[in-house]
């Protein structure tokens, strides 16, 4: 699986959009890009997936570059239950391959 | 609650003592993972079920280790002759066997050795 690069931390103000990067130069053509996060002590949390298209769902959007080297996940409206780890990974989901390699991932501290 | 169960949340134990940790999938997948994470890393692969059988075991999970999914419903991590080193939250995913399935996880057992 392609290796991801995420910030190590970033801080947002509550109500605002927060903007998660991550680059995956990487990737190959059937490689997905999954996002997670995991609050402080729970499991993580699925957020959205997506291939090359633009995602978005009740939670966040997706944005894939149309290099697909980076995407970004936006949450529209940061509240403070948005703070967590966020993790970037990507996928191969074709045949066997199925394990989820977890980075160090982005701390998102939502500020009021 | 349809999500992954896993039992028990807490479990503190001496070095040198078995442990046995439960994950219940949600009820329709096929798949059934776990993970390991320690204090400040992302969770580690371990190992891997496809219904009752055990495909895939990483290189993280010792001799020491061993998991079962009997019915291909539930599974059981037991950890023989805990080490200290084993100190981490064991975390149970399940999903479906469709190519873009997602893996959800549950809420991880913490695991402590003293």
């Amino acid at each position: 699986d392609a290796k991801t690069t995420q910030p190590p931390s970033m801080d947002c103000a509550e109500g605002r959009a927060a903007n998660l990067p991550c680059n995956h130069s990487t990737i190959s053509g059937n490689e997905y890009v999954y996002w997670y996060r995991q609050i402080h002590s729970q499991g993580p949390q699925y957020i959205i997936h997506g291939l090359k298209n633009n995602e978005t769902n009740e939670m966040a959007s997706l944005i894939i570059t149309e290099d697909r080297k980076s995407s970004t996940l936006i949450l529209p409206h940061a509240t403070l239950r948005d703070t967590a780890v966020y993790y970037c990974i990507v996928l191969n989901s074709g045949g066997s391959n199925y394990k989820l390699t977890f980075g160090k991932g982005t701390l998102l501290t939502v500020n009021p | 609650d349809t999500g992954v169960s896993q039992d028990p949340r807490h479990k503190i134990t001496k070095r040198g003592q078995n442990v046995t940790f439960r994950c219940d999938p949600i009820s329709e997948h096929n798949r059934l993972y776990w993970y390991r994470q320690t204090l400040g890393q992302g969770p580690e692969f371990l190992t891997y079920f496809q219904n009752e059988a055990q495909l895939e075991k990483s290189r993280l999970l010792s001799d020491r280790f061993s998991a079962e999914r009997p019915k291909g419903s539930f599974s059981t991590l037991e950890i023989q002759r805990t080490e200290q080193g084993d100190s981490a939250m064991y975390l149970c995913a399940s999903s479906g066997s469709g190519r873009t399935d997602t893996q959800y996880f549950g809420p991880g057992t913490r695991l402590t050795v003293l």
